[in-house]
């Protein structure tokens, strides 16, 4: 079975510090591509950042990293300098390459940033 | 370019009527989802399509729901005989064929079903 799991579902932080979003995942599969997905007020969803599972190397977006530990099948978010925008639901998600096209999304985590 | 768009934005509609959820996907993506997220849950999947193949309805709830994808673009999915539970927000996401190795999914704003 394919699951993701995000064991926070809240979070707050306050303005310009740093917060840590975890993300597990379960699955068989040796290659999958790892998602983060931003969900604020609006409804919309956007990519935040995603990594592919054969690369070492933690994918960065500005103030977005992840800390992806494939045998621990673990996928943080890290957020630095948060701001108010930050504000938002962020999901994690998987999905493995053999199959491609289910995506896997974890129940997510409500994050605000305290002014 | 444009994203993926969807219609109605909201609707309301009395328990036991059909309602049609319109998605119009980001042109030249061959691959198309659709997830229905309830009050504070994450996505559920309930479709996908991809080109001309026959579509994954694996994560349909019930036969009460159907989904279209019309040329290879433009899809509709429908409730029949809503009830109560189905009210949530229903997404649909657009993504690149597989042959080119980009997963990533474009999600539309979503339509918010509230049934009454």
């Amino acid at each position: 079975a394919q699951t993701v799991t995000q064991s926070q579902p809240e979070m707050s932080v306050q303005e310009a510090e740093t917060v840590t979003l975890s993300c597990t995942y379960d699955t068989s599969e040796n290659n999958y591509y790892l998602f983060w997905y931003k969900q604020p007020p609006s409804r919309q969803m956007i990519l935040v950042i995603r990594q592919e599972a054969y690369k070492q190397q933690n994918a960065t977006e500005n103030r977005f990293s992840v800390n992806f530990q494939k045998a621990a099948k673990s996928f943080s978010l890290k957020i630095s300098d948060s701001q108010l925008g930050d504000t938002a639901m962020y999901f994690c998600a998987f999905i493995p390459t053999s199959t491609g096209n289910q995506f896997y999304f974890g129940t997510g985590t409500s994050l605000t940033v305290i002014p | 370019g444009a994203g993926v768009s969807q219609s109605p934005s909201n609707k309301v509609t009395e328990k036991g009527k059909d309602v049609e959820l319109r998605c119009d996907p980001i042109s030249g993506h061959t691959a198309l989802y659709w997830y229905r997220q309830s009050l504070g849950q994450g996505l559920e999947f309930l479709i996908y399509f991809q080109g001309n193949s026959a579509p994954d309805k694996s994560g349909l709830p019930s036969d009460r729901f159907s989904a279209e994808r019309t040329g290879g673009s433009v899809s509709t999915l429908t409730i029949q005989r809503t009830q109560q539970e189905d009210s949530a927000v229903y997404l649909c996401a657009s993504s690149l064929a597989r042959s080119r190795r980009d997963y990533e999914q474009y999600f539309g704003p979503g339509t918010r079903l509230t049934v009454t």
